[in-house]
């Protein structure tokens, strides 16, 4: 089964500007989350969505949305970047793995906002 | 509090020892934890998963669980320097969510 694709890996932006970032889950994983992941806070949960509705999200403001398409691909973005959103965007894909609910990380965007 | 805490090392152990992670939850609801091991400039890759009070074994990797303490371990026998990383503790919170604790630098030195 291929992993968890994430696109683009690197991306510079500057202040006010927007990104989206993009995660295609394994291949019949139909749930996928999304954490940021920064040295002074370690990895912050912003949102899984499953099945194109989102599940859960965590404590981030409105400037950080995401969706996720029929095949499961999903998106992120956040709007007007602040220098603090520079950070590791990982995305997740999330399927049973000796009985429990397992997360396989794709490789991550790494984002740097100027 | 966080919902999970991890001591954030560094955490330095000779190589041939026994390294011991630590992790405590807040959340009485969690039910499922996992270990996590990334090296530096890559993601998070799993290394155990536990839903049962006790110890689960695999390989050189012990993780033990004590839900009425809210506390979860990980041991790493035989350390080997390709053992060095950052260690993240996870659990699956009552609401449905995959939270981390901010991880554990684990450091074998030969």
């Amino acid at each position: 089964k291929a992993g968890v694709t994430q696109t683009p890996r690197y991306l510079i932006k500057t202040r006010g500007q927007q990104v989206t970032l993009s995660c295609s889950p394994i291949s019949g994983h139909r749930s996928v989350s999304w954490y940021q992941q920064t040295p002074g806070q370690g990895l912050q949960f912003l949102f899984e969505y499953f099945s194109e509705t989102q599940r859960n999200k965590g404590n981030f403001p409105g400037r950080f949305s995401g969706r996720q398409f029929s095949n499961s691909r999903s998106e992120m973005n956040v709007s007007t970047l602040e220098l603090g959103d520079s950070a590791l965007y990982l995305c997740a894909s999330r399927g049973q793995f000796s009985g429990a609910n397992v997360l396989t990380f794709g490789a991550g965007s790494r984002l740097t906002v100027l | 509090q966080k919902e999970v805490e991890q001591n954030s090392g560094p955490l330095s152990v000779p190589e041939g020892a026994i390294a011991s992670l630590n992790c405590t939850y807040s959340d009485r609801g969690s039910q499922s934890f996992f270990w996590y091991r990334q090296y530096s400039g890559k993601s998070p890759e799993l290394i155990m998963s536990i839903y049962s009070n006790g110890d689960k074994e695999d390989g050189r990797f012990t993780a033990q669980l004590n839900k009425a303490s809210q506390y979860v371990s990980l041991l790493i026998r035989d350390s080997q320097p390709s053992d060095s990383a950052t260690y993240l503790c996870a659990g699956y919170s009552s609401a449905s969510k995959i939270i981390f604790g901010s991880g554990t630098r684990l450091s074998i030195r030969p």
